[in-house]
């Protein structure tokens, strides 16, 4: 089935720790997206990517970091410098640039600072 | 001026009546719009977008927009209770590409 995966479903990070995120998509979609969701709060852009090897900050690009070094692949690193990492991950996929860019999400990630 | 603006809600409605959710925006260049659903502790899904000035109907459900006004609406007839949920507005910033969401509004359907 094609679709967008994300792992873990669940993730604890102990302080000082760094963690990855993993999402593939086998929609052969150019774009990728990171956001990140707090509790009754809206979706925050934390990275995009359009392209293989290029991606963009979003507006909470600080202490994450990205790579995109397959067109299916798009991890997360939360780095030890993110100091309120606990919330909601979503990862999602577009065809790319055009208009009708729709957006679809994976079935996102919980992470828990313990 | 936030790019993409909610009422936060909870916006309470009776079953059975019309649920009106609206969303403004900043990029007036901006082109693609985009309602998902949200349940609690779920990503969101994709209700409808809409790329033209006027309606845009799927079922129960009317997308309307306004690029003039920079304002974009969805329409819930009929509601039912399954209807309750968060509902986030995108819009895709004509700028740059980036896909932002406004905060949700907080819909709640009264059985």
């Amino acid at each position: 089935d094609g679709g967008i995966t994300q792992s873990p479903k669940y993730l604890f990070r102990k302080e000082g720790q760094n963690v990855t995120l993993s999402c593939e998509q086998n929609l052969n979609h150019d774009a990728m997206y990171w956001y990140r969701q707090d509790p009754g709060q809206g979706l925050r852009l934390i990275y995009y990517s359009q392209i293989v090897n290029d991606f963009q900050k979003g507006d909470i690009a600080e202490g994450y970091s990205v790579s995109r070094e397959k067109k299916e692949s798009f991890p997360l690193t939360v780095t030890s410098a993110q100091k309120n990492p606990t919330a909601f991950y979503l990862c999602a996929s577009s065809i790319g640039r055009s208009t009708g860019n729709t957006i679809y999400f994976g079935e996102g990630s919980w992470l828990t600072v313990v | 001026q936030k790019e993409v603006e909610q009422n936060s809600g909870p916006l309470s409605v009776p079953e059975g009546a019309i649920a009106s959710l609206n969303c403004t925006y900043s990029d007036r260049g901006s082109q693609s719009f985009f309602w998902y659903r949200q349940y609690s502790g779920k990503s969101p899904e994709l209700i409808m977008f809409i790329y033209s000035n006027g309606d845009k109907e799927d079922g129960r459900f009317t997308a309307q927009l306004n690029k003039a006004s920079q304002y974009v609406s969805l329409l819930i007839r009929d509601s039912q209770p399954s209807d309750s949920a968060t509902y986030l507005c995108a819009v895709t910033m004509n700028r740059d590409d980036k896909i932002i969401f406004g905060k949700g509004t907080r819909l709640h359907i009264l059985p």
